[in-house]
């Protein structure tokens, strides 16, 4: 079973479209993710929820809106898409969250989508 | 700001050389992981350190926290080619309650 899933993996979309992007952890993780990681590797943080709480709302567009339904699920929706919106989105989770007592807290990846704006 | 800094940026090594990358920093972390991402997936984590000083093996892989809690260090002993991937490592117990990353270090192990 796939700890933390999302999808789609791979997403080919113009400028200007709207999309989503769906994330869905088994592993009973209170904590919630998305990250972005750009052509040069750099992981950064956009957005972490904790039990459906916005906890972690980086500089991002406000174009980028997370919507947590519960706290297995964390979607990605980008409005207005624009060319440098263009990277690998990870979602993520752990037990704990950022900062929490629990140290050494463990981040669980999904495997990424790869979103491309032509 | 706290900022982690990785070297080298790239590594090109033949099978069964030995290597170390380094994870540096002037703030202090009450933890440190390292994860290694293989292409076309997400990072997976390899191990914490959380005391300073700390060293802990993983079969060929060794890791090490600094005494100040400031820097870490991964060294690999006879790489193999399995070894390829982009190492990163992450700081925890930041002031802002975020999980600072490093830049990572993109490995290559040719057989």
């Amino acid at each position: 079973d796939t700890a933390v899933s999302q999808t789609p993996k791979y997403l080919v979309t113009q400028m200007g479209n709207d999309k989503s992007i769906k994330c869905e952890q088994n592993l009973g993780h209170d904590t919630m993710y998305w990250y972005k990681q750009d052509s040069k590797k750099f992981l950064k943080i956009m957005f972490s929820y904790n039990n459906k709480e916005l906890i972690i709302n980086e500089t991002v567009p406000n174009r980028f809106s997370p919507k947590s339904p519960d706290k297995a699920h964390l979607n990605l929706h980008i409005n207005s898409l624009e060319l440098g919106d263009s990277a690998v989105y990870f979602c993520a989770s752990s037990q704990d969250r950022p900062g929490g007592r629990m140290t050494g807290n463990t981040i669980y990846f999904g495997e990424g989508s790869w979103l491309t704006v032509v | 700001t706290q900022l982690l800094e990785q070297s080298p940026q790239f590594l090109s090594i033949q099978e069964g050389e030995n290597l170390t990358v380094y994870c540096n920093s002037s703030s202090v972390f009450s933890s440190l992981q390292w994860y290694r991402q293989e292409p076309g997936e997400g990072p997976v984590l390899l191990v914490t350190v959380v005391t300073g000083g700390e060293v802990k093996k993983l079969k060929r892989l060794t890791f090490q926290f600094g005494d100040a809690r400031k820097d870490s260090s991964l060294h690999i002993t006879a790489a193999q080619p399995g070894d390829t991937g982009l190492y990163l490592c992450a700081g925890g117990g930041g002031n802002n309650r975020k999980l600072i990353w490093g830049l990572g270090t993109s490995l290559a192990v040719n057989p």
